[in-house]
């Protein structure tokens, strides 16, 4: 069965402190990954895409690589603007559909 | 372009009530959806449709019906409102089949008391 299991659920760095958000998954056939992030009452806002394993997608300050079994987003130096919660998701196995498995998220609160 | 825009941002309704959500995209994109996102459950999907006049259940379709009779609008109906379906609803939209990235619309907080 298709799943994606995010760690950890919530996560507190002081400001400058870098740190790792894992995304692990477990689908027939990946088509891709995604990482969204979702602030306080608004919906998810895409970030990245990563189709292979060895890639790396970068954005300020945050970068998102991809291996055969998990993703990682590691923040470097976050300030307090990048507080909000973290969701990766992939592509359901089927893809007529283009429905995504998304995983339950990390909450990021970075502390000035 | 607006995106992916819903109404209205919040609803409450007494049990056994009935309402309809309205997600509108103005970026041509053929496939939409809507979600539910509870905490600690992620975001789940309820229905989706992959063009007009098409219309599809996903994960948890009980107590919901949707139409998508124009190909930019995409509505979520509830029949019977009930308290398990407080929550908050988002709805999105991918270009075609085999462009995977969804975009979301703001979300709809409804509340069922």
């Amino acid at each position: 069965e298709d799943q994606v299991t995010q760690s950890p659920e919530a996560l507190r760095l002081q400001e400058g402190e870098s740190s790792s958000l894992n995304c692990s998954y477990t689908v027939s056939g990946l088509r891709g990954l995604f990482w969204y992030r979702q602030d306080p009452g608004k919906g998810p806002e895409f970030l990245f895409t990563l189709y292979s394993a060895g890639e790396e997608k970068e954005k300020e300050r945050l970068k998102a690589t991809l291996t055969k079994k998990e993703s990682f987003l590691h923040i470097t130096a976050p300030k307090p603007e990048d507080s909000a919660t973290y969701l990766c998701a992939v592509p359901a196995y089927g893809g007529a559909t283009n429905k995504l498995i998304f995983g339950t998220g990390t909450l990021l609160a970075v502390q000035p | 372009n607006a995106g992916v825009t819903q109404t209205p941002k919040f609803r409450v309704l007494k049990t056994g009530q009935s309402m309809t959500l309205l997600c509108a995209q103005d970026m041509n994109h053929e496939y939409m959806y809507w979600y539910r996102q509870d905490p600690g459950m992620g975001l789940r999907l309820i229905h989706y449709s992959v063009g007009e006049g098409t219309t599809a259940k996903g994960e948890v379709p009980d107590g919901y019906n949707v139409s998508r009779l124009k190909k930019q609008n995409f509505l979520l109906g509830l029949e019977s409102a009930a308290p398990s379906q407080t929550s908050v609803y988002f709805c999105a939209s991918s270009y075609r089949r085999g462009t995977y990235e969804q975009y979301f619309g703001p979300g709809t907080r409804l509340t069922v008391t």
